[in-house]
């Protein structure tokens, strides 16, 4: 069985520049998890997407927006984008119950980007 | 308020056992969960315990939660070379957030 697959798996913008960044789920899974580990900064929140709609969001601006599809892929979207912003970001993806989860997560190897 | 905490590195000689302590402070999670990341590689879920418990032994991992104290712990029995990795816990809260702490990074001496 496919894990959670990422690409690009590298990207290199400019300041100012947008970057998209894209996840495909464990087949049967709905919900797609996106999080940030910058250098030295850990793991951060950034959006939980289940049956195609957002659901929680972290404390990121505006300008890092995402969408899940039909098909329970996910794409990341970062505008105008900082210094900062340069980091690996991980997608995860989960089976997603009515009645809860048990939470666990599947990490895809994560898309590095940097921002130069 | 959610925070979740850990030593930064960890370094034990092969054959020992390993500890990695990990506090957190939302008393609402209901999950805890241990992650290894090793390099230039996603994160892989090694075990959770679910908060009613205060242990759960898989093979050679035990972890230990004491929910008075908001304190987990992960014990690598007999450790090996290849546990060379960073270590991550995490908490689930509220709105399926998963929370993770800094990481701790444990080299493994032979």
């Amino acid at each position: 069985e496919a894990g959670v697959t990422q690409s690009p798996t590298h990207l290199i913008k400019t300041r100012g520049q947008q970057a998209t960044l894209r996840c495909s789920p464990i087949s049967g899974h709905t919900s797609v998890y996106w999080y940030q580990q910058a250098l030295g900064l850990g793991l951060q929140f950034l959006l939980w997407y289940d049956e195609g709609e957002e659901r929680n969001r972290g404390n990121f601006p505006p300008r890092f927006s995402g969408r899940q599809f039909p098909n329970y892929s996910s794409e990341l979207n970062v505008n105008a984008l900082e210094l900062e912003d340069s980091a690996l970001y991980l997608c995860a993806s989960s089976p997603q119950s009515r009645q809860g989860t048990t939470g666990e997560l599947f990490f895809g190897e994560g898309s590095r980007l940097t921002v130069l | 308020g959610e925070d979740v905490e850990q030593s930064l590195f960890l370094s034990v000689r092969e054959g020992d056992s390993s500890v990695i302590n990990c506090t957190y402070t939302d008393s609402s999670s209901t999950y805890l969960y241990w992650y290894k990341q090793e390099p230039g590689a996603g994160l892989q879920l090694l075990t959770y315990i679910f908060s009613n418990m205060d242990m759960k032994q898989d093979q050679r991992l035990t972890v230990l939660l004491n929910k008075k104290d908001k304190h987990l712990s992960l014990r690598i029995a007999d450790t090996q070379t290849g546990d060379s990795a960073i270590y991550f816990c995490a908490e689930m809260a509220a709105g399926n957030k998963l929370t993770f702490g800094g990481g701790t990074r444990v080299l493994v001496k032979p």
